[in-house]
């Protein structure tokens, strides 16, 4: 089973700019979440989403948004990126929202790495 | 505030040696996970717990987790190079029913010499 695919792996952007990074989870996973990892911070938690609906909502900016598609792929737009949002950003996908914790185990992609200059 | 705390932050030892690696908190989690991440590479999914006191064993990976459900330790026995890498926890919080998202702590990062 193939795992979850990040798109694009590297990611150079200027001060200003927007961008949209894409994830598609494992097939049969209906649920995807979104981190941002970076050296001070760690991996902090960014949005989670189920059968299209946002369900968690980390404490990031409205600068950050996400959306997920009927066939559970979904991305994650920055506008007007800022110096600071230069990490690693993590995708991951779990079967389920519910049920027991083994349902909801998340399995990460490789990341972005977005570079902002 | 973290709300899980890893330590030790910085772990190096020789190969062979054993170690110990805590999470731990002052909330309750329904779950704690534990994964590894090699450099440029997302974290992988190591062990799921879910009851208090409950111990599962990977090969020289011992992981435990609280009997009060708030801390969790990861013991290797016998390091090896391959076992470098940045280890994390990250726990799920019960809100009345609902699953919170999953909290990371900040990560003990492993170096096995040969």
């Amino acid at each position: 089973k193939a795992g979850v695919t990040q798109t694009p792996r590297y990611l150079i952007k200027t001060r200003g700019q927007q961008v949209t990074l894409s994830c598609s989870p494992i097939s049969g996973h209906r649920s995807v979440s979104w981190y941002q990892q970076t050296p001070g911070q760690g991996l902090q938690f960014l949005f989670e989403y189920f059968s299209e609906t946002q369900r968690n909502k980390g404490n990031f900016p409205g600068r950050f948004s996400g959306r997920q598609f009927s066939n559970s792929r979904s991305e994650m737009n920055v506008s007007t990126l800022e110096l600071g949002d230069s990490a690693l950003y993590l995708c991951a996908s779990s079967r389920s929202f519910t049920g027991t914790a083994y349902s909801y185990e998340q399995y990460f992609g490789p990341g972005t790495r977005l570079t902002v200059t | 505030t973290q709300l899980l705390e890893q330590s030790p932050q910085f772990l190096s030892i020789q190969e062979g040696e054993n170690l110990t690696v805590y999470c731990n908190s002052s909330s309750v989690f329904s779950s704690l996970q534990w994964y590894r991440q090699e450099p440029g590479e997302g974290p992988v999914l190591l062990v799921t717990v879910v009851t208090g006191g409950e111990v599962k064993k990977l090969k020289r990976l011992t992981f435990q987790f609280g009997d009060a459900r708030k801390d969790s330790s990861l013991h290797i026995t016998a390091a090896q190079p391959g076992d470098t890498g940045l280890y994390l926890c990250a726990g799920r919080k019960n809100y009345g029913g609902s699953q919170g998202n999953l909290i990371f702590g900040k990560g003990t990062k492993l170096s096995v010499k040969p």
